[in-house]
């Protein structure tokens, strides 16, 4: 069955800090790759995706990501978290078009 | 447009009523879905639609019903519920197609309470 891993279940950083959250996915054929957020009482917000083309793409808010073929990896990273992104961080799969299987979750907290 | 309407936002309900969760969208998307997502958890797929037609049910029990009136609509039916029930409801939409890129838009979702 498909599956996606989340390699921290709570990462918590001081402002500043780089970021890195580790996605790991099990489909082996072609996939379409996510990230999504969700601030603390909001909605499921699309940080960045990966259809085709340069793995390394970039999103909103200063996250970028980098999609490793060979690894099954689909990296988040920001260079300088602020206390605003912490948030809830689900990466999600979509085996080329079908529905999304999402990840558990990362819990990042960026202390002031 | 990428906006997902859901209401109400907030809904408590007892374990013998009748209520429905709704989820509007204007942005031509053909496939639309329930989520159900409890606290600290990703989302679960529930249900989907592809062109007014349900496609996908993940062993849902049937105290919940979906129904799509239009390609714009999508109404959560809920009746009898349990406790366990409570949970945040996602709203999400995309164009169906396989094999193309495609994004899911989310709503804000419905936070439901079963007493």
């Amino acid at each position: 069955a498909q599956s996606v891993s989340q390699h921290n279940h709570h990462v918590i950083l001081s402002e500043a800090a780089s970021l890195e959250l580790g996605c790991n996915y099990s489909y082996g054929g072609t996939v379409n790759l996510f990230w999504y957020v969700q601030y603390p009482g909001q909605h499921l917000q699309l940080l960045l995706k990966y259809f085709s083309g340069d793995p390394l793409v970039k999103g909103i808010k200063g996250f970028e990501a980098e999609f490793i073929k060979s690894k099954f990896s689909f990296n988040l990273r920001k260079p300088s978290v602020q206390w605003s992104d912490t948030a809830e961080y689900f990466c999600a799969v979509s085996p080329y078009g079908q529905n999304f299987v999402f990840g558990p979750g990362t819990r990042l907290s960026v202390l002031p | 447009d990428t906006e997902v309407t859901q209401t109400p936002k907030h809904l408590v309900m007892g374990m013998t009523n009748k209520k429905s969760l709704k989820c509007e969208q204007h942005m031509g998307h053909r496939a639309m879905y329930w989520y159900k997502q409890k606290a600290k958890k990703p989302p679960e797929l529930m249900f989907v639609y592809s062109y007014e037609k349900l496609s996908i049910n993940e062993s849902v029990p049937s105290r919940f019903s979906p129904e799509c009136p239009n390609s714009s609509l999508l109404n959560l039916h809920l009746h009898a519920l349990q406790p366990e029930d409570s949970a945040l409801y996602l709203c999400a939409s995309s164009q169906p197609r396989t094999g193309v890129e495609n994004i899911q838009y989310f709503g804000a979702g419905t936070r439901l309470s079963v007493l």
